[in-house]
């Protein structure tokens, strides 16, 4: 298995507060992915990479931002966290587009 | 970006051969067809993948059409575990993305 970790695997924050969760791989994969998970929704694409610096929006982007300095991490930031954006998150990671992909465990945010 | 359809849900007799169908009519000649499955309350995994021919690994088959407008999953001997969300996505060419549908609800019983 890929190796692809996701930080942290659960969280509680506030409506308003920042919030930033982490996608480390140690794999040298070129692509990686941010998907939420709602009940009903399926897999919603948020942001992708295709390399370092190179971003993209998916989907559902509204109210988040990524940023990925290095290939081994893929930050994606909640700026002021709404209720709405309580979700399972997903990281994806693959090493070409046609190529397989590889998912986190996901992380479980909750925004009271 | 093409797409691809899935019945909502099938079901499946345990140690039975299941198939899981999927249509990919705008498909182009550099899509791969994936597979991936979601067992309950887990993240995604790789099933299978290919673009021509017909591939075998240790979870599955893949069986892709002639002209590629469709292909099938085939679980050899369905079993509990296989209880799962199926997904057939489309990846390569330009498209960077990795997009999921709705994908078939597989229910697996005893």
């Amino acid at each position: 298995d890929a190796g692809i970790t996701q930080s942290p695997r659960h969280k509680v924050t506030e409506t308003g507060t920042p919030v930033t969760l982490r996608c480390h791989q140690t794999e040298n994969h070129r692509y990686m992915y941010w998907y939420r998970q709602d009940p009903g929704h399926g897999l919603r694409l948020i942001h992708y990479s295709y390399g370092v610096k190179d971003t993209d929006k998916g989907e559902v982007s509204d109210g988040y931002s990524v940023s990925r300095s290095k290939t081994e991490d893929f930050l994606l930031t909640l700026e002021s966290a709404t209720s709405s954006q309580t979700s399972v998150y997903f990281c994806a990671i693959s090493w070409d587009r046609d190529t397989e992909a590889f998912f986190g465990q996901g992380t479980r945010l909750t925004v009271v | 970006d093409a797409k691809t359809t899935q019945p909502n849900s099938m079901e499946s007799n345990e140690e039975e051969p299941v198939h899981l169908p999927c249509n990919h009519s705008t498909i182009s000649g550099t899509d791969y067809i994936h597979w991936y499955r979601q067992l309950p309350s887990q993240g995604p995994e790789y099933v299978i993948h290919g673009l021509t021919s017909n591939v075998n690994n240790r979870m599955a088959s893949l069986a892709i059409a002639e002209d590629r407008k469709s292909s099938t999953l085939i679980l050899h001997r369905a079993t509990l575990r296989d209880a799962a969300v199926y997904y057939c996505i489309l990846r390569g060419g330009s498209n960077y993305k990795l997009t999921f549908g709705k994908g078939t609800l597989l229910t697996v019983n005893p």
